[in-house]
């Protein structure tokens, strides 16, 4: 597709059950980023990938949480045993180039996954 | 972020300067980003700056940096009503990006 899209838009969920989110970065991105928004707040840093290497997790706030990105492409956020604290906007974004041109500034995010756990 | 701090809300008539200023804390900050968010969509990149400029103009855009005391500021000429978004602004040193909470920009008639 032309720009980052993420699945599912919105998510709501019961306290104690796992979620998957789906990230499709744009085709030929080397980077993949997750961040999570909180109403009212900017994004936070979660994780970094480049190609399919998991470069950075420090962002993720417990071990109930993973990211995968196995074929250097669509990534996939997993939450376990949800909790309500963990209602928010998981935001992914994606770059065309790899680590030693990162920062650059261009990163496209997609729409977001809204999550709601009850 | 905590590294990154924005006034909350701003009420501007069409047809006239915005202005949104950002403070960080970071000094070794790299570039220095101002995305918007408008409803239902993602965040967009409007414009960066790197950390050894002191201004950089783009149409109605011009971001001013001053580094010695860590502001940054967006000021955005004739405002349009299609300018009322969330202002982000970001700072980095490597591929992570910390934002501020975000500015809301009303644009009144």
């Amino acid at each position: 597709g032309a720009g980052v899209s993420q699945s599912p838009r919105y998510k709501v969920t019961k306290r104690g059950q796992d979620v998957a989110l789906r990230c499709d970065p744009i085709s030929g991105h080397v980077s993949l980023y997750w961040y999570r928004q909180a109403l009212g707040q900017g994004p936070e840093f979660l994780t970094y990938f480049n190609y399919e290497a998991q470069q950075d997790k420090s962002g993720l706030p417990n071990d109930r949480f993973s990211a995968e990105r196995p074929e250097g492409s669509i990534s996939t956020l997993t939450i376990q045993r949800t909790e309500q604290r963990d209602s928010a906007m998981y935001r992914c974004a994606s770059s065309l180039e790899g680590l030693a041109g990162a920062n650059t500034g261009e990163l496209f995010f997609g729409e977001g996954s809204r999550l709601t756990v009850l | 972020g905590e590294d990154v701090e924005q006034s909350l809300f701003l009420s501007v008539r069409e047809g006239d300067s915005s202005v949104i200023n950002c403070t960080y804390t970071d000094s070794s900050s790299t570039y220095l980003y101002w995305y918007k968010q408008e409803p239902g969509a993602g965040l967009q990149l409007l414009t960066y700056i790197f950390s050894n400029m002191d201004m950089k103009q783009d149409q109605r855009l011009t971001v001013l940096l001053n580094k010695k005391d860590k502001h940054l500021s967006l000021r955005i000429a004739d405002t349009q009503t299609g300018d009322s978004a969330i202002y982000f602004c970001a700072e980095s040193n490597d591929y992570k990006l910390s934002f501020g909470a975000g500015t809301t920009v009303t644009v009144r008639a």
